[in-house]
């Protein structure tokens, strides 16, 4: 089976910095992705991962083991508007194709 | 740039109905996926068209079906609606020659409501 594990819930400081971990086992593995989704709103893209290592984009980062099945994405220097639901997803296809999303972690940045 | 349009935005359907969703994707985009998001849950593939073939399928019923035209814009059709239905429904478009580069583009999705 498909199995997307992040956690459900995560508390941080403006200023500071998080880690969002994600762990996976799935059937297949084409690469792994990371959206942010604001509440009402759609997921928009983050990152990519097809690779072992580390991307970085800016103030986001994301790490892939795919001996380990795990992944974190990493955010700097937080800011409020990045209160947000944050979703690990396995690509199984071609391109972003039969993606499998976990249920996503809800960071709340606090003052 | 226009990103992925879907209609209608809301929509409320009795039990048993039918209903059509449905999506224009991206400018420049040629694959059109499907995803069902319940409330606090990630989204669910249904399925992916890529020239106007369903090319993979989740694990959803043969109630749901779709099709992709020839301006790559796609419609989600669902028969015999169950309350259990009752979801968002997002459109996701991509570029099939990025690769996973960019990931999906969504729309701001379809909630619909089986009462």
């Amino acid at each position: 089976g498909q199995n997307i594990d992040q956690p459900t819930e995560m508390t941080a400081t403006e200023g500071a910095i998080v880690q969002i971990n994600c762990t996976y086992q799935t059937s297949g593995f084409n690469g792994l992705f990371w959206y942010q989704q604001h509440a009402g709103e759609a997921p928009t893209f983050l990152s990519y991962n097809v690779l072992d290592g580390l991307e970085e984009k800016g103030r986001f980062s994301s790490f892939l083991s795919r001996s380990k099945g795990y992944s974190y994405l990493l955010l700097k220097e937080l800011q409020m508007k990045d209160s947000a639901s944050y979703l690990c997803a396995v690509s199984q296809g071609t391109n972003a194709g039969k993606s499998t999303f976990g249920d996503g972690t809800t960071l709340t940045v606090k003052p | 740039d226009a990103g992925v349009t879907q209609s209608p935005t809301h929509l409320i359907k009795t039990r048993g109905q039918q209903v059509t969703l449905r999506c224009s994707p991206k400018s420049g985009h040629d694959t059109v996926s499907w995803y069902q998001q319940a409330l606090g849950q990630g989204p669910q593939f249904i399925f992916q068209y890529y020239e106007e073939e369903e090319r993979q399928r989740g694990n959803f019923p043969d109630r749901f079906s779709g099709h992709q035209f020839p301006n790559y814009s796609s419609e989600l059709n669902v028969n015999a609606l169950l309350l259990g239905d009752s979801a968002l429904y997002l459109c996701a478009s991509s570029l099939e020659l990025a690769g996973g580069r960019g990931g999906y583009t969504f729309g701001s999705g379809t909630r619909l409501t089986v009462v």
